[in-house]
């Protein structure tokens, strides 16, 4: 089966850097992907890591090292519409994905 | 990107009735759609694999005969909630895989009162 952790929430200023980490545990899968889900609407894609190392979109940034089974996403330059929850997710070998428990990102004025 | 259709985004229904919610691939076929649930404050977690033309695969614990799913052509996947129960209410959201990436419908805000 496969599991993955996430710290439930985090709690950052205006124009800050946080990291918000995931931890798996997966017999195998195709990569690690990252979603952003606003109050009351669908998660929609940021990013995904199909290699080892760090991809860059933006303010965002996600990092993998399967050798570790961990991964993290990066945001800066916080701004206050970033406050909404952030999900991993990996897709085993098939086709379905499977998400991390969520992280609550809460930024402050 | 490819866009995912969810209908409707909310409904309210009565104890005991059944309720539809289609989900449609717009620009993409699908053979493939998954049916999500998610509760407040909680994940996304899988209800079942919808398959074009054949069963759907249900996850452990989901009652295949109350979350009745229908994919009868490519761009098309419903999921029907029968006799509907206020523990049913929940937020049902759809998706579907185009390449690496998951593309999610609207969600559908489901209230049994």
């Amino acid at each position: 089966g496969q599991s993955l952790e996430q710290p439930s929430e985090v709690t950052a200023v205006e124009g800050a850097i946080v990291q918000i980490n995931c931890t798996y545990q997966t017999s195998g899968f195709y990569g690690l992907s990252w979603y952003q889900q606003h109050d009351g609407g669908a998660p929609t894609f940021l990013s995904y890591n199909a290699l080892d190392g760090l991809e860059e979109t933006g303010r965002f940034s996600s990092f993998l090292s399967r050798s570790d089974s961990y991964g993290y996403l990066l945001l800066q330059e916080l701004q206050m519409k970033d406050s909404a929850s952030y999900f991993c997710a990996v897709s085993p070998y098939g086709q379905n994905f499977v998400f991390g428990p969520g992280t609550r990102l809460s930024v402050l004025p | 990107g490819a866009v995912v259709s969810q209908h409707p985004s909310w409904v309210i229904c009565k104890s005991g009735t059944s309720v539809k919610i289609e989900c449609r691939s717009l620009d993409f076929q699908a053979t493939t759609m998954f049916w999500y649930r998610q509760f407040p404050k909680q994940s996304l977690m899988l209800m079942a694999t919808s398959n074009e033309g054949s069963k759907a695969t249900y996850e452990q614990g989901v009652e295949k005969d109350k979350f009745l799913i229908n994919h009868a052509s490519l761009t098309l996947s419903t999921l029907t909630v029968t006799s509907a129960h206020p523990e049913d209410s929940s937020f049902y959201i759809c998706s579907a895989r185009a390449d690496t990436e998951a593309f999610f419908g609207q969600g559908t805000r489901l209230t049994v009162v």
